[in-house]
């Protein structure tokens, strides 16, 4: 069975800071990682997503990912954050192969300080 | 491309009743998907279908719920006898298949008094 522990409900982080946001997941196979964010009163939206090759994967607004196998971690980071990224994301895992079932941790609510 | 459609958005329901839910997912998408969103619970994922068949519903309470794909356009997650815990918002989300990446729609927020 596939999981995905996102540690922290809560982030706050100010406005041009950098930020991580961390996932660990639970898979015996090479999984499919990703990342979706959800903002206030809208549908999920995908990030990124890592399947194979270059472990950073880059996405949209300047959002990255690092899959490290060794560590079963795929985090989030961003170098610099902006008010309008406030909202809650969410780590998921799926098989590489096979069953498609996503299995998405339980989110992190980020919150931007002016 | 209108994305996934949900119907109702909201539904409220008083407890014991029957509540339907309805999704058209993205044309041509091979794959959709049904999962419960709570405070509590997080993202529960409860079934899926891949060109119309079931494929795991190993998410979905067996007693009173059930989803069907009777074709390509449209599925449907029915609540049976409705309790207060059924509460919460219903997301489905389609996809191409094997790419792995969902599309979702805004949701079905179902209240049972």
């Amino acid at each position: 069975a596939q999981s995905v522990t996102q540690p922290d409900a809560r982030v706050t982080v100010s406005e041009g800071a950098s930020l991580q946001l961390r996932c660990k997941y639970s898979y015996s196979g090479t999984p499919y990682l990703f990342w979706y964010v959800q903002y206030p009163r809208q549908g999920l939206q995908l990030l990124l997503k890592y399947y194979s090759g270059d472990p950073v994967v880059q996405g949209v607004n300047g959002f990255e990912a690092e899959f490290i196998k060794s560590n079963s971690s795929f985090h989030l980071r961003k170098a610099s954050v902006h008010w309008s990224d406030s909202a809650v994301y969410f780590c998921a895992v799926s098989a590489n192969y096979g069953n498609e079932k996503i299995t998405f941790g339980a989110g992190t609510k980020l919150t931007i300080k002016p | 491309n209108a994305g996934v459609i949900q119907t109702p958005r909201h539904k409220v329901t008083g407890k014991g009743q029957e509540a339907t839910l309805w999704c058209e997912p993205i044309s041509g998408h091979s794959a959709v998907f049904w999962y419960r969103q709570t405070i509590v619970q997080g993202l529960e994922f409860l079934t899926y279908f891949r060109n119309q068949a079931p494929i795991d519903d190993s998410g979905m309470p067996k007693e009173r719920f059930s989803a069907q794909m009777p074709n390509q356009s449209h599925s449907t997650l029915k609540i049976q006898s409705t309790q207060p815990q059924d509460s919460a918002v219903y997301l489905c989300a389609s996809s191409l298949g094997s790419t792995g990446q969902l599309y979702f729609g805004e949701g079905s927020k179902l209240t049972v008094l």
